[in-house]
C-alpha cells in the first residue's frame, strides 16, 4: 500500500542553523505531496506542495522539491528561528481511485533553541 | 471566514463506553475527512463524507461510523471503546473530494479512554 517514511525525531537545532527533514515515499500512481506542520496544541496547518514530478513547494523560508527518480520530498530551511519549533508530517495523496485521503508519515519534531 | 472547528477540545470516557465528536466544516465545503492521530504518531485516515454520503473509509473497524448533515457539518461516532482509541481526532474540511482541493484541519479533539 501507499506510505509515507521520514526521519525520526527530536531534531535539535540552535537558532539560525539548517534544517533538513528527509521523506520517502511508496506510492501506486502519482501522488500529490505534501507538508504539515503542528504547533504545540493544534491542528495541522499545510506548509507546503507539490502536485508533479520536479515542482518545488515553497513557504515561509521553506522548500522541498519532489523528485520521482529517487521518491523523496525533503524539507529544507536555511535557516531556522525559535519559533519553527513543531512536529513536521510529510503526506501523500492520490486521487479518487484511492479515496482522496491524505496518507501520512510519523512526522519529525523539530525543537530550535535559541 | 470561520475555519473548521471540533467539539469537544477534550474528552475522557471509560472502556465499554460509547463517544460522539463534531466538527463544523468551513463555510462553503461540503466534504469532511476525519483522521485518528495517536500520541507521537502521524495521523490516519478514518472515512471521508461527501454531500452526506460516505465517499472512503481507511482500515478501522465498523464500530468507527460517522453522518454528514445537510449544512456538512458532521459526526464521529465510535462505539465499544478501547483503551487503544485514546487519541487526537481530527476532522478536515475541502471544498470538493478532488485532489485538487486543499483539506483545511480544526484543532482536534483530544479523547482518553480508561
Amino acid at each position: 500500500g501507499d506510505s509515507v517514511t521520514q526521519m525520526e525525531g527530536p531534531v535539535t537545532l540552535s537558532e539560525e542553523a539548517f534544517l533538513t527533514i528527509n521523506c520517502t515515499y511508496t506510492a501506486t500512481g502519482y501522488p500529490s505531496l505534501f507538508w504539515y506542520v503542528q504547533y504545540p496544541g493544534e491542528g495541522l496547518q499545510l506548509l507546503l506542495k507539490a502536485t508533479k514530478a520536479d515542482d518545488k513547494g515553497s513557504n515561509k523560508g521553506f522548500e522541498a522539491t519532489y523528485r520521482k527518480e529517487t521518491t523523496s520530498f525533503h524539507l529544507e530551511k536555511g535557516s531556522v528561528q525559535v519559533s519553527d519549533s513543531a512536529v513536521y508530517f510529510c503526506a501523500l495523496r492520490l486521487g479518487r481511485a484511492a479515496g482522496n485521503k491524505l496518507t501520512f508519515g510519523g512526522g519529525t519534531r523539530v525543537l530550535v533553541k535559541p | 471566514e470561520t475555519g473548521v472547528t471540533q467539539s469537544p477540545t477534550h474528552l475522557i470516557k471509560t472502556r465499554g463506553q460509547q463517544v460522539t465528536l463534531r466538527c463544523s466544516s468551513q463555510s462553503g465545503h461540503n466534504t469532511v475527512s476525519w483522521y485518528q492521530q495517536a500520541l507521537g504518531q502521524g495521523p490516519q485516515f478514518i472515512f471521508q463524507y461527501y454531500r452526506e454520503e460516505e465517499n472512503g473509509r481507511g482500515n478501522f473497524p465498523p464500530r468507527f461510523s460517522g453522518l454528514q448533515f445537510p449544512n456538512y457539518s458532521s459526526e464521529l461516532n465510535v462505539n465499544a471503546l478501547e483503551l487503544d482509541d485514546s487519541a487526537l481526532y481530527l476532522c478536515a474540511s475541502s471544498l470538493a473530494p478532488d485532489i485538487a482541493y486543499e483539506q483545511y484541519f480544526g484543532p482536534g479533539t483530544r479523547l482518553t479512554v480508561t
